[in-house]
């Protein structure tokens, strides 16, 4: 199957901060990347949709200001946490598909662990 | 409302034995429906997809079954091995925006 890198698996910020997160499609040309969040023991809940070379569709919820996504190439977009908060902790996991229907897979990377202290 | 629903939230099986685990949406109109298996602190991969057309596929030691008119799906393990402890996510394609509705998976653990 097609191989999503994300980077960093952990990472630990001071509040306040701002933090990074990359998703690479390694194998693939990813028209179109996810972004999720997963609190322990509950679902993975749908961030925001970015299609390459366009703003990126936020869920309602989500602040659009606070979450930064950049989908720059149709191999990486990435996911800034801006003044990062406690709250902000969690398990933040993207996938990617290619141009396709609706049977399209995605693929997830490997998770990040946020955690904002 | 989109929603996925799993069974059980957790189960423990010894090694070896077969296992089932139950899904039930309510999304509509419904496109497609998944099985991932999810490692702690890992992202998710795919194990199955299945169309409102097909009844059953496999993948190995993972067989997914779908009734799209109960809107029930179950994933049936064959002679689990401890490598297959990890969390079984079911999700279910459409709705508005044709989006992935995830449940919140069965934890499995298997054990000697």
């Amino acid at each position: 199957g097609a191989v999503v890198s994300q980077h960093p698996s952990r990472v630990i910020c001071k509040s306040g901060t701002s933090v990074k997160i990359e998703c690479r499609s390694l194998d693939f040309q990813a028209t179109t990347m996810f972004w999720y969040r997963q609190f322990p023991k509950q679902s993975l809940m749908l961030m925001a949709t970015s299609n390459e070379g366009s703003k990126a569709t936020y869920e309602q919820g989500v602040e659009k200001d606070k979450f930064l996504i950049n989908h720059a190439s149709l191999t990486l977009s990435t996911l800034t946490v801006t003044s990062a908060h406690p709250e902000d902790s969690s398990f933040y996991i993207c996938s990617a598909s290619r141009k396709g229907g609706v049977n399209t897979e995605a693929f997830f990377g490997q998770g990040t662990r946020l955690t904002v202290v | 409302k989109n929603q996925v629903e799993q069974s059980p939230q957790s189960l423990i099986i010894l090694e070896g034995k077969n296992c089932t685990l139950q899904c039930n949406y309510t999304v509509s109109p419904f496109s497609n429906l998944r099985w991932y298996k999810q490692d702690t602190g890992r992202g998710p991969v795919s194990l199955t997809i299945m169309t409102f057309s097909e009844n059953t596929k496999s993948n190995g030691r993972y067989t997914a079954t779908l009734d799209a008119d109960t809107k029930q799906s179950s994933l049936h393990i064959t002679a689990s091995q401890l490598s297959d402890s990890a969390s079984y996510i079911c999700v279910a394609r459409g709705g508005g925006g044709n989006k992935l509705t995830f449940g919140t998976g069965t934890q499995l653990k298997v054990e000697l």
